[in-house]
């Protein structure tokens, strides 16, 4: 079955650290995607990335960059020299077929990072 | 202002009533999502439509009711059949297999 494990309940850094939140996935499906969302404070969730399982070529987008490794099924999120408002919890999650041709979205635990001044 | 809205914001239930949460979107996206998050877990789903007037249920359907008679429109009913209602609960909305969501329904049962 498929399952997303993100091993890092809670994370604390002081500002301007580099950080990596980890995430672990189990999947059968040779094509699929995986995510990464961040829920503020304020709880709605916030769509970061989205990475296709053919395309395994790193990306960056500012202070964040994502590592994408299917040797070992991970899925990894770094943000370089963190910010107060870097402060939220982070969810990987993995999609799979479900029924009627719609992609289910499997949701690890969340981390919790918090960013100290 | 585009986006998904839900409302209300916090809701406070007695027990044994049935209450109903509004999501709504103007994204134009044919896909809508409820999910239900519980304190330091992830997210699960509810139910979900992929066109108006059809909707399949989640792995947590119980104590649960939607309907979808318009695109925009997507209301959870959360009905006293559900043994315990308080969670943070999350509409979203889907295109090319990206999820957006809303910003979400408090729901408290006094």
């Amino acid at each position: 079955a498929q399952k997303v494990t993100q091993a890092q309940t809670e994370i604390s850094v002081v500002e301007k650290e580099d950080v990596t939140l980890d995430c672990v996935y189990e999947t059968r499906d040779t094509t699929y995607y995986l995510f990464w969302y961040k829920q503020p404070p304020s709880g709605e969730l916030v769509f970061l990335i989205r990475r296709n399982s053919f395309d395994e070529q790193n990306e960056i987008s500012g202070r964040y960059s994502w590592n994408f490794q299917k040797s070992t099924s991970s899925f990894n999120f770094t943000i370089t020299a963190s910010q107060v408002v870097d402060s939220a919890v982070y969810f990987c999650a993995l999609s799979e077929p479900y029924s009627g041709g719609y992609n289910k979205l499997i949701f690890g635990a969340g981390t919790r990072l918090a960013v100290h001044p | 202002d585009g986006g998904i809205t839900q409302s209300p914001k916090y809701l406070f239930r007695k027990e044994g009533q049935n209450v109903t949460l509004s999501c709504e979107q103007n994204l134009n996206h044919d896909a809508m999502y409820w999910y239900r998050q519980d304190p330091g877990q992830g997210l699960r789903l509810i139910y979900y439509s992929q066109i108006v007037n059809d909707f399949q249920k989640g792995d947590i359907a119980e104590g649960y009711s939607v309907s979808r008679e318009k695109k925009e429109s997507f209301p959870l009913t959360v009905t006293s059949a559900q043994k315990n209602p308080t969670a943070f609960y999350l509409c979203a909305t889907g295109l090319a297999d990206t999820q957006y969501f809303g910003p979400g329904t408090r729901l408290t049962v006094l």
